[in-house]
């Protein structure tokens, strides 16, 4: 079936650093979302992108649609302890409007 | 946030026996999702419903039946359960598939 990749898998940053991320696909998706998960709860959406370059932004967060339509990527800036979590991609690939398809996600960890 | 529950919240049973478990949405979806989350998997769709009595499968289908009487509520069968259906499922509802799934706090499932 259809796959997304995320690197890193995990991350251990110092508060106040930022954070890239990113999340990839061998075929093209018409929607890319990024989704937190806290522990113990469902995930939440954070941010959702409908056009190939677009670049949107949620308070610290920046997501952006690349261009090919096979990736995306999450930027957090100036982190902080309450970011800690797992961050998933995801979308509608083109053959499956229907589906939401999700990343394996990456894992935060901040130290204080 | 939309309301959507799920339940039980934690199941403890034994291989072989029959499992059903429950998610109720009263935002008047019309889209609902089962996805089981397994370690380095993310989130992997079981089956989805895009109306009352309308369902399709996931691609981890395999062992899992579902049904929607009502749109309120969508419920996830194992008839059989095994140990390989160890997971936490989350259950998930949207007005439509562009828009945002809402997802509910999670079952976690052990099967001994």
């Amino acid at each position: 079936g259809q796959q997304l990749n995320q690197s890193p898998q995990s991350m251990f940053i110092q508060e106040g650093e930022d954070v890239s991320m990113n999340c990839t696909s061998s075929s093209i998706f018409n929607t890319w979302l990024w989704y937190k998960q806290d522990p113990g709860e469902g995930p939440v959406l954070l941010i959702a992108l409908y056009k190939a370059g677009e670049l949107t932004s949620n308070g610290r967060l920046t997501a952006q649609f690349g261009i090919t339509r096979k990736d995306s990527f999450l930027n957090i800036s100036a982190s902080i302890p309450s970011d800690v979590g797992i961050y998933f991609c995801a979308g509608h690939s083109k053959t499956s409007y229907d589906k939401v398809i999700f990343g394996p996600g990456t894992s935060l960890s901040v130290i204080p | 946030d939309a309301g959507i529950t799920q339940s039980p919240r934690h199941k403890v049973t034994e291989t072989g026996t029959p499992v059903t478990l429950r998610c109720h949405q009263t935002e008047n979806h019309r889209y609902m999702y089962w996805y089981r989350q397994d370690p380095g998997h993310g989130l992997r769709l079981i089956h989805y419903s895009y109306g009352v009595k309308d369902t399709d499968k996931g691609e981890v289908s395999d062992g899992y039946s579902v049904s929607r009487s009502k749109t309120e509520d969508f419920l996830l069968t194992l008839e059989s359960a095994t140990s390989s259906q160890t997971s936490v499922y989350f259950c998930a509802s949207t007005g439509g598939p562009d828009n945002e799934q809402f997802f509910g706090p999670g079952t976690r499932l052990t099967v001994l």
